[in-house]
């Protein structure tokens, strides 16, 4: 298993731009989520999905948004980058339907910086 | 806002001491877990306490939780300088839809 996986790893962008940040995961969990890391700072959630078709807003989402029309993959767009957008992104993943299965699988991150 | 606050915000100790982290948060919990991040990379788990358990080891790691002071503590015994990374406390609210709250973090040192 790859486990979570995120495309690309670093990316820059210009005021105003869009791109989306890809995320994967092989695991066939029913939970998905993206956090945004700035320095010095935990983890913020930014949406998260329990499910294919459904999705939902987190801490952050202001700036962002989401679908999930598979299992596996759960892209997160900035719609237009702003430089308070310059952070971490971490994608991340879990079970819900197995019990005991609370832990979250992280990807390894996509870092990006808004000129 | 986060739940969850570690303490302290920066450790450093001597390879071979042990390192205890902190962890406080604020309404009611269905586990509290451990995450370990190396700089530049993912978090990854490392250890679980479900609410109805008060202490729990794994390997080199043991972990306490003390509900009526929404408190938690991470202590590393035998440390080794590979040890050194963030690590941050996360909690699994009640009726939270699954959301993890992760505090800001305790960056550990440990040197050789």
């Amino acid at each position: 298993n790859a486990g979570v996986t995120q495309t690309p790893k670093f990316q820059v962008l210009k005021t105003g731009q869009s791109m989306t940040l890809q995320c994967a995961q092989d695991m066939n969990h029913e939970y998905m989520s993206w956090y945004r890391q700035d320095p010095g700072m935990g983890l913020r959630l930014i949406h998260y999905s329990v499910g294919a078709g459904i999705t939902d807003q987190g801490e952050v989402p202001n700036g962002y948004n989401v679908s999930r029309s598979t299992t596996e993959d759960f892209p997160l767009r900035l719609l237009s980058a702003a430089p308070s957008q310059t952070s971490v992104y971490f994608c991340a993943s879990r079970s819900i339907r197995r019990v005991n299965a609370e832990t979250q699988y992280f990807g390894p991150g996509t870092r990006l910086l808004v000129l | 806002s986060q739940q969850g606050e570690e303490d302290p915000q920066a450790l450093s100790i001597q390879e071979g001491e042990n390192a205890t982290m902190n962890c406080s948060y604020k309404t009611s919990i269905n586990n509290l877990q451990w995450y370990r991040q190396n700089s530049g990379r993912g978090l990854v788990h490392l250890i679980l306490i479900r609410s109805n358990e008060r202490e729990k080891h794994s390997g080199r790691l043991r972990v306490t939780l003390d509900t009526s002071k929404k408190s938690s503590s991470l202590l590393i015994t035998a440390s080794r300088a590979a040890d050194t990374a963030s690590y941050f406390c996360a909690t699994d609210h009640s009726g939270s839809a699954r959301q993890l709250t992760f505090g800001s973090g305790t960056q550990l040192t440990v040197l050789p």
